[in-house]
């Protein structure tokens, strides 16, 4: 059953620490999307990676937040430092080709900030 | 203007009813049109995409397209209560690099009550 996988599923950290996510891509797949939902803003993408490469990051508050792909099985999205504005949930998904049409969606993670 | 608009609801209907979800869109480069579903608590699935003006019907669900008014609908026969979510549109659009991007509406609420 293939899936998109991330961790963790829930992160509860203070202002100022360092957060990692990380996400598994459905085996085979060559786009990667981060996005972040609240309640205002609904879901906005964040980065985009095809072949490993990032294609784009303009929706990423570049001063705190990073993405990579060290492999292909592997992407990361990094904050640093955390502010309570960050709290939201970050989806990881994924998709073949150009990507961005199919796009299959891990369970995300829950950040709070506090 | 938004991107894309959705009205966010609750939009509630009897179970059996027939249940509209419309979007409209600003971008009027976009070609293919894609709705996802949300359950509380859960990621976005994909469930139709919609490329061409007219109608496409998938069981219960049909999506509807006018370019031209951009405008895009999601019409639920028979709605059941397992249909009760938020409902996204996602027109695709395309990066400034090169590339294309899915750019999401703040869904609908659907309700479909007893």
């Amino acid at each position: 059953d293939a899936r998109v996988t991330q961790t963790p599923r829930h992160k509860v950290t203070e202002m100022g620490q360092e957060v990692t996510m990380r996400c598994q891509p459905i085996l085979g797949h060559n786009t990667v999307f981060w996005y972040r939902q609240t309640m205002m803003q609904g879901l906005e993408l964040l980065a985009y990676f095809r072949n490993r490469a990032p294609l784009d990051d303009s929706g990423m508050p570049k001063d705190r937040f990073s993405a990579e792909m060290p492999d292909a099985t592997l992407a990361t999205l990094k904050i640093q430092p955390s502010e309570p504005r960050d709290s939201a949930v970050y989806f990881c998904a994924s998709g073949l080709g150009q990507g961005a049409s199919e796009q299959y969606f891990g369970p995300g993670t829950r950040l709070t900030v506090t | 203007q938004k991107e894309v608009e959705q009205n966010s609801g609750p939009l509630s209907v009897p179970e059996g009813a027939i249940a509209s979800l419309n979007c409209t869109y600003s971008d009027r480069g976009s070609q293919s049109f894609f709705w996802y579903r949300q359950y509380s608590g859960k990621s976005p699935e994909l469930i139709m995409s919609i490329y061409s003006n007219g109608d496409k019907e998938d069981g219960r669900f049909t999506a509807q397209l006018n370019k031209a008014s951009q405008y895009v609908s999601l019409l639920i026969r028979d709605s059941q209560p397992s249909d009760s979510a938020t409902y996204l549109c996602a027109p695709i659009g395309v990066f400034t690099g090169g590339g294309n991007k899915l750019t999401f509406g703040t869904g609908t609420q659907l309700k479909v009550e007893l």
